[in-house]
């Protein structure tokens, strides 16, 4: 039920480029991304709410693709900062209940 | 603007006794949420409030669980008894109310629970 993210782990090279992807087997209403960092408190991101909405910020951007309910998160010309742990929260829905439920995680590290 | 406010940042306790976690959401969210985080089962949603009120606590562990809000500024989660097992990190959250699917959630700080 927990939405999956891959990879599970990644390691770059400062400047270089990742995608993580975050697959659910229950229909999506929305897509959220957060990143944590070590010892510290998830930060949010960026939400998708349409399918095949697309969003960025700086060099991290997402797309939504409501049909294959799965959401990527692409982090371009990664810097050390980038470092940290991402997690989807996805909203679906059960017995009419909307539903909040944070993806696997993935961890990234950018060396220099 | 103030975040989210936890306390206790850290608990240490022994087997058995009662534990009593706080948040303060931030002024103006109107819903909030409380997630457990350990390594084996990541982050999970345990019960979550709108305007003061349990919407889904289907996420509780089980009946030694229990959450209260009792204003829209303080909510509390309680175990009692509590157990070893129980031992992880425990985030408030909170946003703006009027879908929260589409709202960003701000965590607090959290709180790092070890029941011994």
């Amino acid at each position: 039920q927990q939405p999956v993210q891959s990879p599970q782990a990644v390691i770059l090279r400062e400047g270089e480029d990742a995608v993580i992807n975050c697959s659910s087997s229950k229909a999506l209403y929305s897509v959220h991304w957060y990143r944590q960092k070590h010892g510290e408190a998830p930060v949010f991101l960026m939400i998708l709410l349409k399918g095949g909405e697309q969003k960025g910020h700086d060099k991290i951007s997402a797309s939504f693709n409501e049909k294959k309910q799965q959401s990527s998160l692409y982090l371009t010309a990664s810097q050390l900062s980038y470092s940290g742990t991402y997690f989807c929260g996805t909203g679906t829905a059960k017995e009419g209940t909307y539903k909040y439920i944070f993806g696997t995680g993935t961890r990234l590290k950018v060396l220099a | 603007d103030a975040g989210v406010i936890q306390s206790p940042r850290h608990e240490v306790t022994e087997m058995g006794q009662e534990v009593t976690l706080r948040c303060k959401p931030i002024s103006g969210h109107n819903s909030l949420f409380w997630y457990r985080q350990t390594m084996m089962r990541g982050l999970e949603l345990l019960i979550y409030f709108n305007n003061n009120v349990p919407i889904d606590d289907s996420g509780m562990p089980e009946d030694r669980f229990s959450a209260k809000m009792p204003n829209a500024s303080f909510s509390t989660l309680k175990i009692q008894p509590s157990e070893p097992r129980d031992s992880a990190v425990y985030f408030c959250a909170s946003c703006i109310a009027g879908g929260w699917s589409n709202q960003p959630q701000h965590f607090g700080d959290g709180t790092r629970l070890s029941i011994l």
